[in-house]
């Protein structure tokens, strides 16, 4: 157990729908990172975020977002969904802004249908 | 940018034999390398990291790598594997004042009897 806790664990929709993906990072870290993978693209990295402020976007879609609260738990907030968002999104934390090791949530499994 | 290539899509290996997997980046200076596993619907564990010093990283579970500068590789190892171990491993690569980690397609580890 790494300490970060992902909610829900799954979730099925259908396309066009917004859904919100929760993440509590582990105690005392302060950078919470959001990741999706697919069988084709792998792991990506989609946003980070440092005690509150969005520090970089990878390949994130404009129609996600995310923030990150005062007490560091974070949301991923997915919108529009189309099938090709069907993918485990991951939730990393860590200490430190990067270069810091991260620690990963069990992650979210997405089901667009 | 940095970039990871795990070239083995799956390596099948029997019980207490040992098991190396392969692992090349590509980045100008040292990079932060990290190797994580993720058994079947479960999330990213980590396995170990390098961020400088001995090249020679001992990990949990047994395992080990080596960061070889002169190879851009950093390959990691068992002596003798379980049918636990049998999982999808990812090699990572961050780097100084990057957000992200980058991360290999993965190497899914078959156990046989």
């Amino acid at each position: 157990d790494s300490g970060v806790t992902q909610t829900p664990k799954h979730l099925i929709t259908a396309t066009g729908q917004r859904v919100t993906l929760r993440c509590s990072p582990r105690s005392g870290d302060l950078s919470v990172y959001w990741y999706q993978q697919s069988l084709d693209q792998g792991l990506q990295f989609l946003i980070h975020y440092y005690n509150g402020e969005e520090r970089a976007k990878g390949n994130i879609l404009e129609r996600f977002s995310a923030q990150q609260f005062p007490d560091l738990h974070s949301e991923l907030n997915l919108s529009s969904l189309e099938l090709g968002d069907s993918a485990l999104y991951f939730c990393a934390s860590s200490k430190l802004a990067p270069p810091d090791t991260q620690y990963f949530g069990p992650g979210t499994r997405l089901t667009v249908l | 940018a940095q970039s990871v290539t795990q070239p083995d899509i799956h390596i099948t290996v029997s019980e207490g034999a040992s098991l190396e997997l392969r692992c090349n980046y590509s980045y100008g200076a040292t990079p932060y390398l990290f190797w994580y596993v993720q058994s079947p619907g479960q999330g990213l564990q980590l396995l170990l990291k390098y961020f400088s010093g001995d090249t020679l990283v001992q990990g949990i579970k047994g395992f080990e790598a080596e960061f070889k500068r002169s190879q851009s590789s950093f390959n990691l190892r068992k002596p003798s594997v379980h049918w636990s171990d049998a999982a999808e491993y990812f090699c990572a690569v961050g780097a100084p004042n990057d957000y992200k980690l980058s991360f290999g397609a993965g190497t899914t580890v078959t156990v046989r009897a």
